[in-house]
């Protein structure tokens, strides 16, 4: 039972505009969102984080947007850049009953410049 | 500091054989994670440990799968018995194990084993 889902298994996007990947969630209970960067043969790399406190956490051209009505979350990156091509993880946890994040499938990105 | 490191990158072995796969934590950081990726999937969790001990193995999938974390630092993943199906990425992540916090968990490159 895939607790995350991301829908998109890729997108491109030019060079210089806005990149929007979603992720969406069934579990309510959730309370702290990531998303995670990950090129081939790498391990996973963090991006930036949202607690369900928030709807909105952004770190330089890196924003996330929490919707918990409709358990809803996603990144986007703007402007978007060549070294932004990767794969997107989103992941969530209830930090009420433990420490393991659930993943999604990921979405793999391309800028093209 | 470094980050996480895991050893090997690579692993080849023929099924029925018994595999290790080791993990360095960040230094300092209590918590430590293994995951498993397959092809096309998300990270799945399989074990959370706060120290030295296992505070979560509730995603091992079956009993050939064991990890140990004797002195709080270094952990190794050991599977016995390997099966077709245990070919994947396995991927070691560690956090400062903080009580009640919301913590990032830092990921290591990860090991490929492949199972013949």
């Amino acid at each position: 039972d895939q607790q995350v889902k991301q829908n998109s298994p890729s997108l491109s996007v030019q060079e210089g505009r806005i990149s929007i990947l979603n992720c969406d969630y069934t579990n309510s209970m959730f309370d702290y969102f990531l998303w995670y960067k990950k090129y081939p043969a790498e391990g996973p790399t963090f991006l930036i984080s949202i607690s369900s406190i928030k709807d909105k956490n952004e770190d330089g051209r890196f924003t996330v947007f929490l919707n918990k009505s409709a358990k809803h979350l996603s990144l986007h990156i703007v402007p978007s850049q060549p070294g932004d091509s990767a794969v997107y993880f989103c992941a969530a946890m209830n930090s009420n009953t433990g420490n393991q994040f659930y993943f999604g499938t990921g979405t793999s990105l391309t800028v093209i410049p | 500091g470094a980050g996480v490191s895991q050893t090997p990158s690579n692993k080849v072995t023929e099924k029925g054989k018994y595999v290790e796969l080791r993990c360095d934590p960040i230094s300092g950081h209590t918590a430590l994670y293994w995951y498993r990726q397959s092809l096309g999937q998300g990270p799945e969790f399989l074990i959370y440990f706060q120290g030295t001990g296992a505070a979560d193995d509730s995603g091992l999938p079956n009993d050939r799968f064991f990890a140990v974390r004797p002195e709080g630092s270094v952990s190794t993943l050991k599977i016995q018995r390997t099966e077709r199906g245990d070919s994947a990425v396995y991927l070691c992540a560690s956090s400062l194990g903080l009580a009640g916090g919301l913590e990032t968990q830092y990921f290591g490159p990860g090991t490929r084993l492949l199972v013949l």
